[in-house]
């Protein structure tokens, strides 16, 4: 059975760091694209950053330079390291399985919760 | 980037009544367009990719139509489990983007 489930979350200061996991079972993430999509409060879903098979990474212009997508294939975790976090950034943070323009996201964590406020 | 506007904002059905949503993108993004269902505090699951297949496990009241730049979602019979927020999803340009969602509610 696929599952994803993300870890990582909590409440941060303007300009603070943090890193998000994402533990996949049942699949192999090294082997698939793996995405990471937010939501804001009451809003609509952003998608964030992509890591493909062959490590190659993309990121939205919004958080380009400052967050950083990876992935330990021992551990089958996929990773993303935020820096220099604004207020804007406050959001659920998911991880996917999938995403690009190769494929859609077929399998979802449950999410973790980035709040950034002083 | 392209632009998702789906529309209605909110749909007011009852189950047992005919659902179509739409989405229309800013420029053509082939056949990538796919349809996802949030309920109030889960993720996202997905349901149609590529415009028309759905995902597994998803039951054939969801089916999806279009090309290019007008897409719908259509959901034949509303049973209970079915009100819930619907966003669509391109990826037939980069960066890939989502609509700002469509809230099917209880009438």
């Amino acid at each position: 059975e696929v599952q994803l489930v993300e870890s990582g979350g909590g409440l941060i200061q303007p300009g603070g760091s943090l890193r998000l996991s994402c533990a996949a079972s049942g699949f192999t993430v090294s082997s698939n694209y793996m995405s990471w999509v937010r939501q804001g409060p009451g809003k609509g879903l952003d998608w964030v950053s992509i890591i493909y098979s062959d490590a190659t990474t993309y990121y939205a212009d919004s958080v380009k330079g400052r967050f950083t997508i990876s992935r330990d294939n021992s551990k089958n975790t996929v990773y993303l390291q935020l820096t220099s976090l604004r207020v804007e950034d406050t959001a659920l943070y998911y991880c996917a399985r999938g995403g690009g323009t190769v494929m859609p996201l077929d399998y979802w964590g449950q999410g973790t919760l980035v709040t950034v406020s002083s | 980037e392209v632009v998702l506007t789906q529309s209605p904002a909110t749909l007011s059905l009852s189950p047992g009544e005919r659902a179509t949503l739409s989405c229309r993108a800013s420029q053509s993004v082939s056949s990538y367009l796919a349809w996802y269902q949030q309920k109030p505090g889960q993720a996202p699951s997905l349901l149609i990719y590529d415009t028309s297949t759905r995902a597994t496990g998803i039951p054939a009241r969801f089916s999806g139509s279009g090309s290019g730049t007008d897409f719908t979602l259509t959901i034949s019979s509303l049973k209970p489990e079915d009100f819930a927020v619907y966003y669509c999803q391109q990826r037939g340009n980069w960066p890939p983007t989502f609509g700002q969602g469509t809230k099917l509610e209880i009438k």
